[in-house]
């Protein structure tokens, strides 16, 4: 079936380092693929996302690009900052059913020290 | 904006006994979700509202967990009777559907139960 794998946590790092956080995906159609980021306390709020093949999602320093020869939707930033210490879903949705079904996967988690 | 609204925010009972989760949804957003998430997982689905319609219970183990969406907008979902196995966090969602493009499904915080 459809699914989302991502790489284990927690992923930790020093400020200004350099994140990728791995994602693939198993789907049957052409699904749209996203970040949603989960910060302490708060509820999932979307990332990024990318709606097709070779798109490129980016907000607030960080990107991904939809690889659909690798089925990958890696999560990347150049530089990360102690306020990026979250939880870090990637997902996808598929339009089944009559409406589009989100997917996650099992989430990543980021710690940021100073 | 408000975002969508869940409470409680905790939740401890002991094993058997009933509980219900209330979600607000974001005005305007004509569907909502309620999804579990385990420790350590991603959340999944277990109901989907259209208006006041269930349209997607699949997931939704009827035997103890009912949902309902009164004039399509707050909704409740309840356990009864608890089980240890339904410790976990429960997430509502909204969003307006338009159609077959995506459109963004917003997250409430979460309601954290905890069953002894």
């Amino acid at each position: 079936g459809d699914s989302v794998t991502q790489m284990e946590g927690p992923v930790t790092l020093s400020e200004e380092a350099f994140l990728t956080i791995n994602c693939t995906y198993t789907a049957t159609g052409y699904p749209s693929l996203f970040w949603y980021v989960q910060y302490p306390g708060e509820g999932l709020q979307l990332l990024l996302k990318a709606t097709k093949a070779d798109d490129k999602g980016s907000n607030k320093g960080f990107e991904a690009t939809y690889r659909k020869e690798t089925t990958s939707f890696h999560l990347e930033k150049g530089s990360v900052q102690v306020s990026d210490s979250a939880v870090y879903f990637c997902a996808l949705s598929l339009f089944s059913g009559g409406y589009n079904k989100l997917i996650f996967g099992a989430g990543t988690r980021l710690a940021v020290h100073p | 904006e408000a975002g969508v609204v869940q409470s409680p925010r905790y939740k401890i009972i002991e094993k058997k006994q009933p509980v219900a989760f209330w979600c607000n949804p974001i005005s305007g957003h004509n569907t909502l979700y309620w999804y579990r998430q385990n420790l350590g997982q991603g959340p999944e689905l277990l109901i989907r509202y259209e208006n006041e319609e269930a349209v997607d219970d699949s997931q939704l183990p009827k035997d103890r967990f009912s949902a309902e969406r009164l004039k399509g907008v707050d909704s409740t979902l309840k356990i009864q009777p608890a089980e240890l196995g339904d410790s976990a966090v429960y997430l509502c969602a909204s969003s307006l559907e338009q159609g077959e493009g995506y459109n963004e499904q917003f997250f409430g915080p979460g309601t954290r139960l905890t069953v002894l």
